[in-house]
């Protein structure tokens, strides 16, 4: 069973970088079938796709975040990572970590496994 | 940029069909999948590629497609299943889109 977990700071300083870690269990993060992605949610708020991560290490993100987000792997640690830098009170959110698999098609891709969330406050 | 549009709400008796729909241009191409999210719980998959059901998901989950709209039917809904329920696609640019959810209430 995979499985994913989410660590990192809780409260991150306005203008600072967020940073968290997704560790993987019970599946590789170098494995060429998956992608390793990065989803957030505001209090109250819909979920809302930041980017992903693959095995090669290409990456691709949000058009609305991109100037601001960095992934990588660590697979020695089988673990990826987020960072988000020049963060204001609107980054407030729950951030999940999840592995995205390949539909039947071979150009869909959806989410199988989810961590189970991250709450990080952007406050001073 | 690409949107998926999905209704606020729906409200449902026990026993009765839910159905929730979820609208985009590019719908007609492109696979959606459906999340259901209970309160403080990480979102979970109920149904893939238009219609399929992941294994543990009750059989009273089914999605169907039919042009640029899919829709997502709880047949006989349940209390258990009130919840945000959120489509999700793929836009032209392989960018990954959610839409903005409709919360299920079951009473």
């Amino acid at each position: 069973q995979v499985q994913l977990q989410e660590s990192g700071p809780g409260l991150v300083k306005p203008s600072e970088t967020l940073s968290l870690t997704c560790t993987v269990s019970g599946g590789s993060v170098s494995s060429g079938s998956y992608y390793w992605s990065w989803i957030r949610q505001p209090p109250g708020k819909g979920l809302e796709w930041i980017g992903y991560i693959y095995y090669s290490g290409s990456a691709d993100y949000n058009p609305s975040l991109k100037s601001r987000v960095t992934m990588s792997l660590d697979t020695s640690k089988n673990q990826f990572s987020l960072k988000l830098s020049s963060v204001t009170a609107a980054d407030t959110a729950v951030y999940y970590c999840a592995r995205e698999r390949g539909a039947g098609n071979g150009y869909d891709f959806y989410f199988d496994y989810w961590g189970q969330g991250a709450l990080v406050t952007v406050s001073s | 940029s690409y949107e998926l549009t999905q209704p606020p709400s729906v409200s449902v008796s026990p026993g009765q069909t839910a159905r929730i729909t979820c609208s985009g241009d590019a719908l007609s191409k492109k696979y959606a999948h459906w999340y259901q999210q209970k309160s403080g719980q990480a979102p979970v998959l109920v149904i893939y590629e238009d219609g399929k059901r992941p294994s543990g998901i009750p059989e009273r989950f089914s999605g169907s497609s039919s042009g640029t709209m899919v829709t997502l039917t709880i047949s006989g809904a349940q209390v258990e299943d009130e919840a945000d329920y959120y489509c999700y696609s793929i836009d032209s640019s392989a960018k990954r889109v959610f839409g903005g959810g409709t919360k299920l209430t079951v009473l």
